[in-house]
């Protein structure tokens, strides 16, 4: 069981937008920075969003972050079938002095 | 460029040991606090321990803890991972990751980020 909870999948078709929830505590979101991970199949997570809202050089303004309270959610505007990866909101939890992720969330583009 | 080049996985029995390497390069290493997260086949990311840019505070997550042992050589830029008493449920791709800054001792887990990631190393322990 995941200290953060994502929803298992989300889906669209192209050209929609997808949001992706991630609900934690005031030991982890409520008080440290959210980021966001991308994974394709096969290989290495990358960092797509970091400090709640703020996007990695080289990284589309499709793709953005927020928080509020004890909650984070990523944003896919115009969704392509190249976004159809994994997604992972992660950050640190105080209280456990760790590193915590949600349980990941599959986008597919219908 | 920061590079992150994970070595030392392999076939392993439970009980038994490996150790993992991270090599570091690109960036201030000792000025940056490491971490390894793993994944196991098909599932998640799960957090297995961080390591301050010192060495000398280190955090482990309660499934590996009295287990592994999260190390670093500044004078190499290189990340290790002691893995003792391995069990089957530890198989997983072991990443390298870059953490947040440090300074003075102290560093800014809170307000940080995991990047960038290595490749990864495959740890598979048999029964």
């Amino acid at each position: 069981q995941s200290v953060l909870t994502q929803p298992p999948s989300v889906s669209a078709a192209p050209g929609q937008k997808v949001t992706i929830s991630c609900s934690g505590s005031s030991s982890n979101i409520g008080n440290n920075y959210v980021s966001w991970y991308q994974q394709f199949p096969g290989t290495a997570p990358k960092v797509l969003i970091y400090e709640n809202n703020k996007r990695p050089s080289g990284i589309p303004d499709r793709f953005s972050g927020s928080r509020s309270g004890t909650s984070a959610t990523l944003g896919i505007t115009g969704l392509q079938t190249g976004d159809e990866a994994d997604y992972y909101c992660g950050t640190w939890d105080s209280s456990l002095s760790a590193w915590v992720f949600g349980g990941g969330t599959k986008v597919t583009a219908l | 460029e920061v590079q992150l080049l994970e070595s030392g996985g392999g076939l392993v029995l439970s009980g038994g040991s490996l150790r993992l390497s991270c090599a570091a390069s690109g960036f201030s290493f000792s000025t940056y606090a490491m971490n390894w997260v793993r994944q196991a086949p098909g599932k998640g990311l799960e957090w297995v321990a961080s390591v301050s840019g010192t060495g000398v505070t280190t955090y482990y997550a309660d499934s590996v803890k009295g287990r592994f042992t999260i190390s670093r050589d500044n004078s190499k830029n290189t990340l290790y991972l002691q893995m003792n008493s391995l069990k089957t449920e530890d198989t997983a791709l072991y990443y390298c990751v870059k953490g947040g800054y440090c300074s003075g001792g102290s560093c800014y887990w809170g307000a940080s980020w995991l990047d960038p990631w290595g490749q990864g190393t495959l740890v598979t322990v048999s029964s």
